[in-house]
């Protein structure tokens, strides 16, 4: 079975410009995750999405950072304009359903894009 | 809210020794708790996971308890190789929407 794809693995962009990471899940996952890494520290969640709709975004920065997933599979995440403190690792995943608590659902994770911003 | 403190790192061991690796959470509801595991240059994997509590969670010969009394998830492993140097991260789900909430993670390296 394929993991979860995500492009590209490294980019370099300097600050307020724009760019664009995209994820491909687990076949049949209806939940796709985007975290955010900052180096040393745990992943933070970004968005979420069941199917093609949004469950939570609470902690997406809006005014810079936006997130779609068309026709509830692939997904792209854009930064517009970059800061430096958006250097990070991004890193996607999904799981079957939306399940937590005590159902908690595992989440598989793609190997991530490091996004550094000079 | 919710929370998850792990021991800091780096936690540096010899093969073959006994490791510990401390993690509290706080939690409203009934919380699932994972660990997942950083090997250098590739992305995050489960490790184990535990879903209510007094279950143990098992793989790869680590082990960790789910403790609702203290609060802990803790993860062992009776003798660690070279190949176990990686980051370890402690989290837990709580609530309907699956959302995971990660610890800072803990850095292992295991040398011969």
């Amino acid at each position: 079975e394929a993991g979860v794809a995500q492009s590209p693995r490294y980019k370099i962009i300097e600050k307020r410009q724009s760019v664009a990471f995209w994820c491909n899940p687990i076949s049949g996952h209806a939940t796709l995750y985007w975290y955010q890494q900052i180096l040393g520290q745990g992943p933070k969640l970004l968005i979420q999405f069941q199917n093609n709709g949004v469950v939570d975004d609470s902690q997406l920065p809006k005014d810079r950072f936006s997130a779609e997933r068309l026709k509830g599979v692939d997904s792209t995440l854009k930064i517009q304009p970059a800061k430096l403190e958006d250097s990070a690792v991004y890193l996607c995943a999904s799981s079957l359903r939306t399940s937590g608590g005590r159902y908690g659902d595992t989440q598989y994770f793609g190997p991530g894009t490091r996004l550094t911003v000079l | 809210g919710n929370s998850v403190t792990q021991m800091e790192g780096p936690v540096t061991l010899s093969e073959e020794a006994f490791l510990t690796i401390n993690c509290t959470y706080t939690a409203t509801g009934y919380p699932s708790l994972f660990w997942y595991v950083q090997y250098p240059g590739e992305g995050l994997q489960l490790l184990l996971k535990a879903t209510k509590a007094d279950d143990k969670g098992s793989n790869k010969g680590f082990e960790a308890t789910y403790r609702k009394e203290t609060t802990s998830f803790h993860l062992e492993k009776g003798s660690v190789q070279v190949s176990d140097s990686a980051v370890y991260f402690c989290a837990l789900s709580s609530g309907g929407y699956n959302k995971l909430i990660f610890g800072a993670g803990t850095r292992l390296a295991v040398h011969p």
